[in-house]
């Protein structure tokens, strides 16, 4: 069974607080990727990467950085939080793109007061 | 660019009627077609993929054809369930090199039982 996990689960900041959000997949997946999702939007792809060291931009980079550090670990991070960031974070694994069926976390809910 | 427009939210239906989610997308390329499902507290999860033009998928008693003719890639069932309370995202692959995921808005389903 693919295994995508993150952490936290829920994180409050206050508007310019640094936040790291977690995710580690034991799929051995290439391809890792960070979301975030909002009422009317779906889901929008903050970064992505093909492997440790690599680092692709998505559609919603503003204000967001990322680190692959290993195959298995993904870091998305908010160095001056703003309250436009609130939101519900996924990260997802898969083994290419594509057609590639792509598995989610259970996410991380963020608010920035 | 590419596009997926699907019905709006909510929909609320009663256990035993049938089920239809619009979807329609704009793209220059041939992509592939997905419906994912996201159940309360958890991430999204693929339900089925269509990867050629005038195929169906289906699932669980869901089931979508993808329509090259009129871009349409709607969702159906015939008899829903209360455990099919969900989220549907309509999806397809992007046409630029990246081939990542584009989602649409979702569509929110509540069957009563």
């Amino acid at each position: 069974e693919a295994a995508v996990t993150q952490s936290p689960r829920n994180k409050v900041t206050v508007t310019g607080g640094n936040v790291t959000l977690s995710c580690r997949q034991t799929n051995s997946h290439n391809y890792m990727y960070w979301y975030r999702q909002d009422t009317g939007h779906g889901l929008r792809l903050i970064h992505y990467s093909y492997g440790a060291g690599n680092l692709q931009i998505g559609d919603v980079p503003d204000g967001y950085k990322a680190t692959r550090t290993t195959q298995e670990d993904f870091f998305l991070l908010l160095e001056l939080a703003s309250p436009s960031q609130t939101s519900l974070y996924f990260c997802a694994s898969s083994g290419g793109t594509g057609y590639y069926e792509q598995y989610f976390g259970p996410g991380t809910r963020l608010t920035v007061l | 660019g590419d596009s997926v427009t699907q019905t709006k939210g909510p929909v609320t239906l009663s256990e035993g009627t049938s089920l239809t989610v619009n979807c329609s997308y704009e793209t220059k390329q041939y992509p592939t077609l997905f419906w994912y499902v996201q159940y309360p507290g958890e991430g999204p999860q693929l339900l089925f993929k269509v990867p050629k033009a005038n195929e169906k998928g289906s699932n669980r008693g869901f089931e979508a054809t993808y329509d090259k003719g009129t871009t349409s890639f709607h969702l159906q069932k015939a008899s829903v369930q209360e455990s099919d309370s969900a989220v549907y995202y309509c999806v397809l692959d992007a046409s630029s090199g990246s081939w990542q995921l584009i989602f649409g808005s979702g569509t929110q389903l509540t069957v009563m039982p």
